[in-house]
């Protein structure tokens, strides 16, 4: 079946910092990626997506490729802020037995930003 | 335009009894699935609703069930509550199956 790994956190870096965390993936066929960021006591908010090979994901600094060979896509930032302080989620939808599409989750990483 | 809203944020149980969480959609939104995230893991699936009809489900037992009204809005039921079934609920809406549009959740306590 289909499944997302993610590097195990937390992840505590200072401001400023450059931010990568690793994301890569087991699908049949073409899924699309997304990012899904979570701050405390909320729910789960999309960061960015790409739904084909090579495609960038970007928003709010973060970014993350589609690498279809490496079957990855990892976020990254280039200098984080106290602010960007969450928990971050990769996910893909991808089709599953009886044609239908379905989202599914890595374990998520802390990622703490200190000042 | 509001977003997914779910209801109550907060519930506390004991074991055995049953519960209902309530999800309305992002306008526009005509599907609604439902996750359950236990502290520090990443959201399961549930189900997933679509047209009144559940349309696919995950590896939860039929304690979990759900219902969508014709307005799209959900309701998920848990019935004879175990205590690992202390969870973030999540409902998330869309408009075809992605992206996906999550609410807050409902913090449910088994004690």
């Amino acid at each position: 079946g289909n499944s997302v790994t993610q590097m195990e956190g937390p992840v505590t870096l200072s401001e400023e910092a450059f931010l990568t965390i690793n994301c890569t993936y087991t699908a049949t066929g073409y899924p699309s990626l997304f990012w899904y960021v979570q701050y405390p006591g909320e729910g789960l908010q999309l960061l960015l997506k790409a739904t084909k090979a090579d495609d960038k994901g970007s928003n709010k600094g973060f970014e993350a490729t589609y690498r279809k060979e490496t079957t990855s896509f990892h976020l990254e930032k280039g200098s984080v802020q106290v602010s960007d302080s969450a928990v971050y989620f990769c996910a893909l939808s991808g089709y599953v037995s009886g044609g239908y599409q379905k989202v599914t989750f890595g374990t998520g990483t802390k990622l703490q930003v200190i000042p | 335009d509001a977003g997914v809203t779910q209801s109550p944020t907060h519930l506390i149980k004991t074991r055995g009894q049953q519960v209902t969480l309530r999800c309305s959609p992002k306008s526009g939104h005509d599907t609604v699935s439902w996750y359950q995230q236990a502290l520090g893991q990443g959201p399961q699936f549930i189900f997933q609703y679509y047209e009144e009809e559940e349309r696919q489900r995950g590896n939860f037992p039929d304690r979990f069930s759900g219902h969508q009204f014709p307005n799209y809005s959900s309701e998920l039921n848990v019935n004879a509550l175990l205590l690992g079934d202390s969870a973030l609920y999540l409902c998330a809406s869309s408009a075809n199956v992605v992206p996906l549009h999550f609410g807050n959740g409902t913090r449910l306590t088994v004690t």
